[in-house]
């Protein structure tokens, strides 16, 4: 069955820290997906990746990084933490003929709040 | 630009009851498009998706969407929801290397 796999689902941090959230997956997709969730607002992309230490900038990249050094992982980094990073982040990953026509598949998320 | 519009913030539908959610597409060629779900604290599952062909399309847990290019709509339908239908319900458009995503619908399911 596929799988995207999102390590935490809930964190706590405080504003200043750097968090990690990672996200591995276990498709074999080249494509791999991190994007912000808050209501009223839908889904909005921060980052993708199509390969191996390459990365795009998406709809929302102020404040974060990523890094993806394997296939299967893709780490969303916030440098410093700030209050308004507060949010669902929720990972997903796709095939390359998914670019546009396949489908995205989606961890269950990992829900940040910073103090 | 390319953009997905979800008019229903909120829709609420007694169990049994037929279910149609909005969703109009801006988008300049021919669109790849989708109708995720949400359930409560989890990710998104797909229900199902359009390419090309037929305009009406079948999907998972019974429902259906259909494609009308002349009205840049897809929306979404089930003839009778059931108590677990309630969710948040996304529309998205694949462009390009890109989903975009609609700002969601939450359906409310009453006894």
């Amino acid at each position: 069955d596929v799988k995207v796999t999102q390590s935490s689902r809930y964190l706590v941090k405080r504003t200043g820290e750097k968090v990690f959230l990672e996200c591995v997956q276990d498709m074999d997709h080249e494509n791999m997906f991190w994007y912000r969730q808050d209501p009223g607002l839908g889904l909005r992309l921060i980052y993708f990746s199509y390969d191996v230490k390459m990365k795009e900038k998406g709809d929302i990249p102020e404040g974060y990084s990523v890094s993806r050094e394997k296939k299967e992982r893709f780490s969303l980094i916030l440098e410093s933490a700030s209050t308004n990073q507060t949010s669902m982040y929720l990972c997903a990953s796709s095939s390359p003929r998914g670019l546009n026509t396949g489908e995205l598949f989606f961890g269950e998320g990992s829900r940040l709040t910073v103090l | 630009a390319q953009s997905v519009t979800q008019p229903d913030i909120h829709i609420t539908v007694s169990e049994g009851a037929s279910l149609e959610l909005r969703c109009n597409y801006s988008y300049g060629a021919t669109p790849y498009l989708f109708w995720y779900v949400q359930s409560p604290g989890q990710g998104l599952q797909l229900l199902l998706k359009y390419f090309s062909g037929d305009t009406l399309v079948q999907g998972i847990k019974g429902f259906e969407a259909e494609f009308k290019r002349s009205q840049s709509s897809f929306n979404l339908r089930k003839p009778s929801v059931h108590w677990s239908d309630a969710a948040e319900y996304f529309c998205a458009v694949g462009a390009g290397n890109q989903f975009y995503f609609g700002t969601g619908t939450s359906l409310t399911v009453i006894p």
